[in-house]
């Protein structure tokens, strides 16, 4: 079946850089965008951006332009975010999920990632 | 890119329908048919239940539908049940083709 295991939580110190990986199966890998979306604690959904897996194209929302970075490993299925500055705020669950470029279908468990001094 | 525009709460009784919106601009939801809910229990990652306006996909009740009007998107939930008690997110496809979620709607079952 179509699924996404993402990477294991992590707390990270401000300014430091956190990367979450996603590595997909049951699919074709290229023939779907990988989306990030994340969550802050108690708040809604905000979009981050997509990686195209299979020409490495991305697209990000402008609240995160010069601070995320999106690749991807072909032959391991694998994509990855990569968040730098963090600060408090960036406290959230982070979620990788498969779609066209216009939606977001199935979706990863969640990656927490905790910035705290 | 602003939030999409949801209704902060919604409730309803078991059995009754409810209805829940989503306003996005012409330069999103009013420009394609790329609008999509999902639905998210707590603690759970976010569950896809239309695309594309008015789609489910396969395994999805069809007591979920979707419809859009200019830039507002709507969300019903017909013979509410108590499982159905759950956050519901709108997304849309932008012209910058980007995506941006809406505000959140919490769905409460009396």
């Amino acid at each position: 079946q179509v699924q996404h295991v993402q990477s294991g939580a992590e707390v990270k110190k401000p300014g430091a850089s956190v990367k979450v990986s996603c590595k997909a199966s049951g699919y074709t890998f290229i023939a779907y965008y990988i989306h990030w979306v994340r969550q802050a604690p108690g708040q809604g959904l905000e979009w981050m951006g997509w990686i195209d897996p299979n020409t490495g194209g991305t697209n990000y929302a402008q609240n995160f332009q010069g601070r995320v970075t999106m690749t991807r490993d072909t032959s391991i299925t694998t994509a990855y975010m990569e968040l730098s500055s963090l600060t408090s705020d960036d406290t959230a669950v982070y979620y990788c999920a498969r779609g066209p470029r216009t939606s977001v279908d199935v979706w990863g468990k969640g990656t927490t990632v905790t910035v705290s001094s | 890119q602003s939030a999409l525009t949801q209704p902060a709460s919604v409730s309803g009784s078991p059995g009754q329908s409810i209805t829940i919106s989503c306003t996005g601009t012409s330069g999103d939801v009013g420009a394609y048919n790329y609008v999509s809910w999902s639905q998210q229990h707590p603690g759970k990652a976010p569950k896809l239940i239309i695309y594309d306006v008015n789609n489910r996909p396969s395994g999805v009740s069809n007591r979920f539908s979707g419809s859009k009007s200019g830039n507002t998107a709507s969300l019903t939930i017909s013979g509410l049940q108590a499982e159905d008690e759950a956050d519901y997110y709108c997304y849309s496809y932008t012209s910058s083709s980007t995506g941006v979620f809406g505000t959140g709607t919490k769905v409460t079952v009396l």
